[in-house]
């Protein structure tokens, strides 16, 4: 156990829907990053907040938008989905600088 | 700007015989290097980590790493690879600066020949 948990596991959801991932970081951690795994595209790194701030950006789309909350927990908002969009969801937290990241189990997205 | 290139998409050997997965980085700071494995329908796993210390590093299941200043390398090795060691192994570069950007590599899928 990683000690960071993602919630939901799975969901289905339909084209043009919007759906809300979120990740639960490990106590203390104040990063959260969001990656994309898909079969074609590999290991995505969309977005980081540290502390409530948005540090880097990655290939996120204009559809997708995440924030930090005060308590640190982080959400994966995703919009206007389209069947492309499905693929497992990766949320990670770290404590800073150079540290390692620790992974939650993902959110598997699937897009119908 | 940072990058890390892993060298191999597939590795496959026999059980018993060595593992090597192949990974280069370039950065602008000091980097922290990473190494993390994904079996299928799994998360990600630490395997091992290099911050500086010893460039020799030991991970978990018998895998280690070694980090070469000189050839921006950090690969992977096992003396004698096991079934369960089949799985997705990435390798991860992150700075030292205050954005911190963790960069994966694209993968390496490693197969275990019975």
């Amino acid at each position: 156990d990683s000690g960071v948990t993602q919630t939901p596991k799975h969901l289905i959801t339909a084209t043009g829907q919007r759906v809300t991932l979120r990740c639960s970081p490990r106590s203390g951690d104040l990063s959260v990053y969001w990656y994309q795994q898909s079969l074609d595209q590999g290991l995505q790194f969309l977005i980081q907040y540290y502390n409530g701030e948005e540090r880097a950006k990655g290939n996120i789309l204009e559809r997708f938008s995440a924030q930090q909350f005060p308590d640190l927990h982080s959400e994966l908002n995703l919009s206007s989905l389209e069947l492309g969009d499905s693929a497992l969801y990766f949320c990670a937290s770290s404590s800073g600088a150079n540290t390692e990241a620790f992974f939650g189990q993902g959110t598997r997205l699937t897009v119908v | 700007a940072q990058s890390v290139t892993q060298l191999d998409s597939h590795v496959s050997v026999s059980e018993g015989t060595p593992v090597l997965l192949r990974c280069n980085y370039s950065s602008s700071y000091s980097p922290s290097l990473f190494w993390y494995v994904q079996h299928p329908n799994k998360g990600l796993q630490l395997l091992l980590k290099y911050t500086s210390a010893a460039t020799l590093v030991k991970g978990i299941n018998g895998f280690e790493a070694e980090f070469k200043k000189s050839e921006t390398s950090f690969h992977l090795t096992k003396p004698s690879a096991h079934m369960s060691d089949a799985a997705e192994y990435f390798c991860v570069v992150s700075d030292g600066s205050s954005a911190s950007k963790i960069i994966f590599g694209s993968g390496t899928r490693l197969s275990i020949r019975p």
